[in-house]
């Protein structure tokens, strides 16, 4: 079962703009996490966010979370080119040892 | 930096055939995972490990089975390979406890003709 479902499924952007990309989830989380993945290859983890935060930066990353919503969002600012790739956010459950489950992902591709 | 490797990139076997696809982290993880990555339904879990000789069934075990002998190393085997499991297959493993980030291998693209 997948708890995590992002949204748009697919972004197009000019290099230079903000992306904006949304997950929502359906049961109570200790964190949620973002990954990229580039085409083919493995996925690589971008943020990790706790359920007692409210928002994270790291670089060109900010990811905020509303635990009453049930949804996070990441903003990437001025996009690169490099940034074509593939994002999915990832939850885990309250429960000790509990697995991640990843969303479909968002396609994101930033035009030069 | 951690690493998680895979046995290989691209693997091509005939309906029928056992499939073996090593996994292998340098990290003293603890926990391990074996999911498979196909277009328009994202990552989906077939098993995972939380120690040695223990597996638990994920979203879609049938027609797979793991093995964890070492800590290091997670094995996925496909019985008997069937065109249906024609994917791309993801290895990830993860220190014990409720705020880590996983760690991925590059991925194995198993085509089964």
């Amino acid at each position: 079962s997948q708890q995590g479902e992002e949204d748009p499924q697919a972004l197009s952007i000019q290099e230079g703009e903000n992306a904006t990309m949304n997950c929502s989830y359906k049961t109570s989380i200790n964190n949620l996490q973002w990954y990229r993945q580039n085409s083919g290859r493995g996925l690589v983890h971008l943020i990790l966010i706790r359920s007692n935060e409210r928002e994270k930066h790291s670089g060109r990353l900010r990811v905020t979370l509303d635990t009453s919503k049930k949804s996070s969002s990441l903003l990437i600012t001025a996009s690169r080119a490099a940034d074509t790739a593939s994002y999915f956010c990832a939850t885990d459950g309250t429960g000790a040892n509990s697995k991640l489950t990843f969303g479909k992902g968002i396609t994101l591709s930033v035009r030069p | 930096d951690v690493k998680v490797t895979q046995s290989s990139r691209y693997l091509v076997k005939r309906t029928g055939e056992k499939v073996f696809l090593e996994c292998v982290q340098d990290m003293d993880h603890e926990n391990m995972f074996w999911y498979r990555q196909d277009p328009g339904l994202g990552l989906r879990l077939i098993y995972f490990s939380y120690d040695v000789k223990m597996k638990e069934k994920g979203d879609i075990p049938e027609g797979y089975s793991v093995s964890r002998e070492k800590k290091e190393r997670f094995s996925l085997i496909l019985e008997s390979a069937s065109t249906n499991q024609t994917s791309m297959y993801l290895c990830a493993s993860i220190r014990a406890g409720p705020a880590y980030e996983q760690y991925f291998g590059p991925g194995t693209r198993l085509t089964v003709t």
